[in-house]
């Protein structure tokens, strides 16, 4: 069962770079979301998805962009990296409603120079 | 004021001992309610769903208190394998929001 997967794992960039952080996930689940993590902050919402064509910002946005052109996947993609952004990156999925569990992916952590 | 507020913690407590979590939410529209572990550099898992008659699952009680707005993890006979960060979730319409999460110690 692969779940939720992220890629790359690990992402050195310099700032004014872009990039896209890949995830999927094989589980049919309607709702898809991205977290950043910060030491003492929590995982802060950045984009969420209820399904396929639909995206709407979270707590933290700017910076960010999603798209959800598959149930399957939902990258996010830095359009202007930016020091602030370094963090470690969660893809989660859930069942519809969002209220089931979260399923998170291994996490991706970037770094911006 | 976070919307989820959790004991700053770390706990560094000895194997065997009893150690109690707390947990408060602002938004009283909060429908689900859960706690997820979180080991070093991994992801969060869930640990348990919390319901509003309480709910316990081995050595792990939870309980739900919606007038206060206040959840609770009680872990009794701690292990070391009990070590983590455990992060209080609160689900409202289509998001999930976390605590910043207490770190748990637990020394042999």
């Amino acid at each position: 069962n692969a779940g939720v997967t992220q890629t790359p794992k690990f992402q050195v960039l310099k700032t004014g770079q872009s990039m896209t952080l890949q995830c999927a996930q094989d589980m049919n689940h309607e709702y898809m979301s991205w977290y950043r993590q910060d030491p003492g902050m929590g995982l802060r919402l950045i984009h969420y998805s209820v399904g396929a064509g639909i995206t709407d910002q979270g707590e933290v946005p700017n910076g960010y962009n999603v798209s959800r052109s598959t149930t399957e996947d939902f990258p996010l993609r830095l359009l202007s990296a930016a020091p602030s952004q370094t963090s470690v990156y969660f893809c989660a999925s859930s069942r519809p409603g969002g209220s089931g569990e979260l399923f998170f992916g291994e996490g991706s952590r970037l770094t911006v120079l | 004021r976070k919307e989820v507020e959790q004991d700053p913690g770390p706990f560094n407590v000895p194997e065997g001992a009893t150690v109690a979590f707390n947990c408060t939410y602002s938004n009283s529209a909060s429908q689900s309610f859960f706690w997820y572990r979180q080991d070093c550099r991994k992801e969060p898992k869930l640990l348990m769903s919390v319901y509003s008659s309480g709910n316990e699952d081995g050595r792990f009680t939870a309980q739900l208190n919606r007038a206060s707005q206040y959840i609770s993890l009680l872990i009794r006979d701690s292990k070391l394998s009990d070590s983590a960060t455990y992060l209080c979730v609160v689900n409202y319409g289509q998001n999930f929001v976390f605590g910043p999460g207490t770190r748990l110690s637990v020394l042999p």
